[in-house]
């Protein structure tokens, strides 16, 4: 299965320290996405890492893909407890359909 | 700034029922999709559409499923005979371009079905 897989499955953390959530998959990339999940609501998007990269950014989030690994993590530094959601990853395969393939999320809480 | 809406938030309805979600993505969005969420389990892509026509679509995307858009607004999932096991968080998403390019998708904040 193409399907990204996160880790950990839950987290738990204190405002202002950094969350670290990780995914792994099986094949061949063309782009792997990140989204957060507030309670019962929906997808918003964060940040999309091709291939071909290696690490991004974007305020407070930092996204790093390892092709080599079949990996990518998604570190929140200083977190806030607005940063409360489930996080998942979707993977886009190279070679086939462009329609994103979610894994089953990081479940994160940040404690005020 | 503009956001993808759906109606109802909420839907019940008995099994064997017909029910019609509605979802009325980004105005100038040409693709739009369809995801669902059964509770606790991941988001699975159910059918794309482009150009008044389905590009895309997943084995859940079975013949009691369908889309339209009615008018230039309004992009619609019929389900036509519910089942228990659609009981579920439907999501609609459009992007401006199609996910070849890369494009970011814009999802909705959902209409959760239960079938009773």
């Amino acid at each position: 299965s193409q399907q990204g897989e996160e880790d950990p499955q839950a987290l738990s953390i204190q405002e202002g320290e950094n969350a670290t959530m990780n995914c792994s998959y099986k094949t061949s990339i063309n782009n792997l996405q990140w989204y957060r999940q507030n309670s019962g609501r929906g997808l918003v998007h964060l940040i999309l890492i091709r291939s071909n990269e290696r690490e991004k950014h974007s305020g407070r989030l930092r996204v790093t893909l390892d092709t080599s690994k079949k990996s990518s993590s998604l570190l929140i530094t200083a977190s806030r407890a607005a940063d409360t959601a489930s996080y998942f990853c979707a993977t886009v395969a190279s070679g086939g359909s462009y329609i994103p393939t979610f894994g089953r999320g990081t479940s994160l809480i940040v404690h005020p | 700034e503009p956001e993808v809406t759906q109606t109802p938030s909420h839907q019940v309805t008995q099994m064997g029922q017909e029910v019609i979600l509605r979802c009325v993505p980004i105005s100038n969005h040409l693709y739009f999709y369809w995801y669902r969420q059964i509770l606790g389990q991941k988001v699975e892509f159910l059918v794309s559409f482009y150009n008044n026509e389905i590009s895309e679509k997943s084995e859940i995307f079975d013949d009691q499923f369908s889309v339209e858009r009615p008018d230039g607004s309004n992009f619609t999932l019929k389900i036509r005979s519910t089942k228990l096991e659609d009981s579920a968080m439907y999501f609609c998403a459009s992007s401006r371009q199609g996910l070849r390019v890369q494009e970011t998708q814009y999802f909705g904040p959902g209409t959760r079905l239960l079938v009773l």
